[in-house]
């Protein structure tokens, strides 16, 4: 089975320019997360969707964010413009389970993509 | 406040030897916890999950614990391998709901 994929891998990119970020989950999870990871402060929840809605976008820093997912299969994470500051690393996860069956919660992370904004 | 601290933040060990990595949280109302691995350059990996009523379970070389009471998990791993070089992070799910509380993770670097 293909596990969460993400592209692209790695995305440098200068201050002020359009950043997308693109997630296919696994086939059959109703649950999509974003998370960014940064050394100072680990892994954040960027945006959460349930069955394609967004459920909790509350951890997206500012309306420079954005994220849809018009399908159950693909999911995308936009910056514009982008900024230094936003230099992580973006992942995307999927699971089964939603707002009130959580179930076990294990998350299924793709490889991530790598965002350098200079 | 929902909070899960690990530590310690960093620890190196000769290969072969034996560790243990803590976790300790205040989430409420508990659901699960669970503990990940993650290579350098890849996505977390769960290792394992520990319910409310588990106190202990193993995964090969992996061993965790559960202390509801005291709400603190441990992971111990036996004769550490080279492959073993990797963050640990604990993960805690509230009950009745989506939210993870996660923690900062461990940095373990097995020595040769």
């Amino acid at each position: 089975d293909a596990g969460v994929i993400q592209s692209p891998r790695h995305e440098v990119t200068e201050m002020g320019q359009e950043v997308t970020l693109r997630c296919k989950p696994i086939s059959g999870h109703n649950s999509l997360f974003w998370y960014r990871q940064t050394m100072m402060r680990g892994l954040e929840l960027l945006i959460y969707f349930n069955n394609n809605v967004p459920i909790d976008d509350s951890g997206m820093p500012e309306d420079r964010f954005s994220a849809k997912m018009p399908n159950a299969s693909f999911s995308t994470l936009k910056i514009q413009p982008s900024e230094p500051r936003d230099s992580a690393v973006y992942f995307c996860a999927s699971s089964l389970g939603g707002q009130a069956q959580w179930g076990t919660g294990e998350l299924f992370f793709g490889e991530g993509s790598r965002l350098t904004v200079l | 406040k929902n909070q899960v601290e690990q530590s310690p933040q960093s620890l190196i060990i000769l290969e072969g030897k034996n560790c243990t990595l803590q976790c300790n949280y205040t989430v409420s109302p508990f659901s699960n916890l669970r503990w990940y691995k993650q290579d350098t350059g890849r996505g977390p990996v769960s290792l394992t999950i520990m319910t409310f009523s588990e106190n202990t379970k193993s995964n090969g070389r992996y061993t965790a614990t559960l202390d509801a009471d005291t709400k603190q998990s441990s992971l111990h791993i036996t004769a550490s391998q080279l492959s073993d070089s990797a963050s640990y992070i604990c993960v805690v799910s509230v009950k009745e709901g989506y939210q993870l509380i996660w923690g900062a993770g461990t940095k373990l670097i097995i020595k040769p």
